[in-house]
């Protein structure tokens, strides 16, 4: 599982609140990403990082904002929550050895 | 902005038949193509990869082509068994970024 957590694995949150997002990596990746996973849309990139402090947009960061301060943690947030951003979300990381993406277990996000 | 498209969104094949799942990528600078499968309520996991300086990669019962000059990959899954039933995701990456195709349900019946 390339010693990927994240956390929390379920929550249900309202319209219009806060919610951070949090992956964890304990094998000094330097490049970590954010998806969401939704029926018909296959993973949809939101933002990644390629360093501490190093992140940058994908193709769905509208709503969203990101936070790198250390190697292993990489926080994502839901500055105001919105229906629209109910789904699933995977972190990965890339072995740069390999180019390979290892995901996380997935939180799923309700905004009711 | 670059894309991936994949065919088709759902296969029914017998146990034993082939499985063959097609995507086509837009961005010319991909280079790296990998193919995941994710069972129900579980991450995506890697089963097989391929590098643009490669045309063809087997591993056990399963096999990536690729076409670079029509920008095609395909997966070829053989002597399917129930336990192939998933969706499985091509993707292409260029860069820093890797897109995702929508995905394809494969079910295997017994």
């Amino acid at each position: 599982d390339a010693g990927i957590t994240q956390s929390p694995r379920h929550k249900v949150t309202e319209t219009g609140t806060p919610v951070t997002l949090r992956c964890h990596q304990t094998e000094n990746h330097r490049y970590m990403y954010w998806y969401r996973q939704d029926p018909g849309h296959g993973l949809r990139l939101i933002h990644y990082s390629y360093g501490v402090k190093d992140t940058d947009k994908g193709e769905v960061s509208d709503g969203y904002s990101v936070s790198r301060s250390k190697t292993e943690d990489f926080l994502l947030t839901l500055e105001s929550a919105t229906s629209s951003q109910t789904s699933v979300y995977f972190c990965a990381v890339k072995t740069t050895s390999t180019d390979t993406q290892y995901f996380g277990p997935g939180t799923r996000l309700t905004v009711l | 902005g670059e894309n991936v498209e994949q065919h088709p969104s759902t296969l029914s094949v017998q146990e034993g038949d082939s499985a063959v799942i097609k995507c086509t990528y837009s961005d010319s600078a991909s280079n790296y193509f990998p193919w995941y499968k994710q069972e129900l309520g579980k991450r995506p996991q890697l089963i097989i990869d391929i590098r643009s300086n490669v045309g063809e990669k087997k591993d056990q019962r399963i096999a990536v082509t690729l076409n670079k000059t029509a920008k095609h990959f395909s997966l070829h899954i053989t002597e399917t068994q129930p336990e192939d039933s998933a969706v499985y995701f091509c993707a292409a990456r260029g860069g820093f970024k890797t897109i995702f195709g929508a995905g394809t349900r494969l079910f295997v019946k017994a």
